[in-house]
């Protein structure tokens, strides 16, 4: 079967560094995603990995290690408007659709 | 450029009944995706459609059902209403072969409660 396995809650301060790791089992692996849901709204894209490494958008970084099965969202600079959901999501093959992970909450405080 | 849009935004409805929601893609998409995001759970795949045919569909009972259009849109039909049927039901689209894989737009889904 495939799971995702990622932090259900993480909390840090205005202006520091956080990140939300994910590891995950799923056969016909493809890529790795990050989406962010504030409260009440839509998930929203943030980042898509198939290859091994660093990618960065800004204030956001996403890596992934496909031999580990792991990957991990960097925020930088965190600010207020940050506090929301984060699920990674991972694409397999052929197929269309996205596994999600549970979520990790992630909490700014001041 | 207009973003995926769905309708209605809430349904209220009792066990036993048939929901319809409607999703409208973003232009020039041709791939929809439907998740069911109940509290807690994370976001659920139920089907996807692409060129108007259904290509995959998640872990869900025969009772959750859908179509696309010619024109791209799609409704998913939800038979014989269950109380655990109630959450928020998020439409996706994307640009099909032609997308990075993990790449899709959500709208602001539809809040489906069953009482």
């Amino acid at each position: 079967g495939q799971s995702l396995e990622q932090p259900s809650e993480v909390t840090a301060v205005e202006g520091a560094i956080v990140q939300i790791n994910c590891t995950y089992q799923t056969s016909g692996f493809y890529g790795l995603s990050w989406y962010q849901q504030h409260d009440g709204g839509a998930p929203t894209f943030l980042s898509y990995n198939a290859l091994d490494g660093l990618e960065e958008t800004g204030r956001f970084s996403s890596f992934l290690s496909r031999s580990d099965s792991y990957g991990y969202l960097l925020l930088q600079e965190l600010q207020m408007k940050d506090s929301a959901s984060y699920f990674c999501a991972v694409s397999r093959g052929s197929q269309g659709n996205l596994i999600f992970g549970k979520g990790t909450k992630l909490s700014v405080k001041p | 450029e207009a973003g995926v849009t769905q309708s209605p935004t809430h349904l209220i409805k009792t066990r036993g009944q048939q929901a319809t929601l409607r999703c409208s893609p973003i232009s020039g998409h041709t791939s929809v995706y439907w998740y069911q995001q109940a509290l807690g759970l994370g976001l659920q795949f139920l089907l996807w459609y692409d060129e108007g045919e259904e290509r995959n569909r998640g872990n869900f009972p025969p009772r959750f059902s859908g179509r696309q259009f010619p024109n791209y849109s799609s409704e998913l039909n939800v038979n014989a209403l269950e109380l655990e049927d109630s959450a928020l039901y998020l439409c996706a689209s994307s640009l099909g072969d032609a997308s990075p894989k993990g790449e899709q737009y959500f709208g602001p889904g539809t809040r489906l409660t069953v009482t």
